[in-house]
């Protein structure tokens, strides 16, 4: 149990479907991010949140929407995705998002697969 | 780009041996984190080292930080099978106020039984 729960584990989905992916955090912190790992590439930061409000996009398509309703959960909106985007998404939070003495708890991933 | 680069990007040991991975950054830091992760799991925090510190120890795990260099070193002493994952440095940065983590591709150990 990481204290950062994402669901589903794994997500398979068409083109033209629209599916949502979830992150709940039970440590009591105020910042949330979404990460993309593709297989040989950096982790790419896709969104930040604090208290709620989103403090980075880090020009990422308009197809991935971010929603922050707490500061305990975190959600990817996905539509027409594109073969591509096939990745493993990880959620992450740290306790306060202004300080770089926070670490970052991560989730366990959604393996997304884009046919 | 802050972030940091990992190297070598594979690394095989047998148990028992040492592993050291190292990690190079472009700019100036407040600190650098050492992560973990094992396949298809997320990332775990193994350590942070301000730049104020040259060393710290955690367990089996020493981090070395040469800022002058720009460069950081991690080194797991007597490793075990349970020890084989992919082992990355993070570099934080406020931007705007708010932090930002980025990561390079990382080490990936595997330490043989």
């Amino acid at each position: 149990e990481t204290g950062v729960t994402q669901t589903p584990r794994h997500l398979v989905m068409g083109m033209t479907n629209k599916k949502s992916l979830k992150c709940e955090q039970h440590l009591g912190h105020n910042a949330m991010y979404w990460y993309k790992q593709s297989a040989k590439k950096p982790l790419e930061l896709m969104f930040v949140y604090n208290f709620k409000e989103q403090t980075e996009n880090n020009s990422v398509p308009s197809r991935f929407s971010p929603e922050c309703p707490n500061s305990s959960h975190l959600f990817l909106h996905l539509h027409t995705l594109q073969p591509e985007d096939s990745a493993l998404y990880l959620c992450a939070s740290s306790s306060r998002g202004q300080s770089l003495n926070s670490p970052l708890h991560f989730g366990n991933g959604t393996r997304l697969t884009v046919t | 780009s802050q972030q940091g680069e990992e190297d070598p990007q594979a690394l095989s040991i047998q148990e028992g041996e040492n592993a050291t991975m190292n990690c190079s950054y472009k700019t100036s830091i407040n600190n650098l984190q050492w992560y973990r992760q094992n396949s298809g799991r997320g990332l775990v925090h193994l350590i942070l080292i301000r730049s104020n510190e040259r060393e710290k120890h955690s367990g089996r795990l020493r981090v070395t930080l040469d800022t002058s260099k720009k460069s950081s070193s991690l080194l797991i002493t007597a490793s075990r099978a349970a020890d084989t994952a992919s082992y990355f440095c993070a570099t934080p940065f406020l931007p705007g106020g708010y932090q930002k983590v980025t990561f390079g591709t990382g080490t990936k150990l595997q330490v043989i039984p």
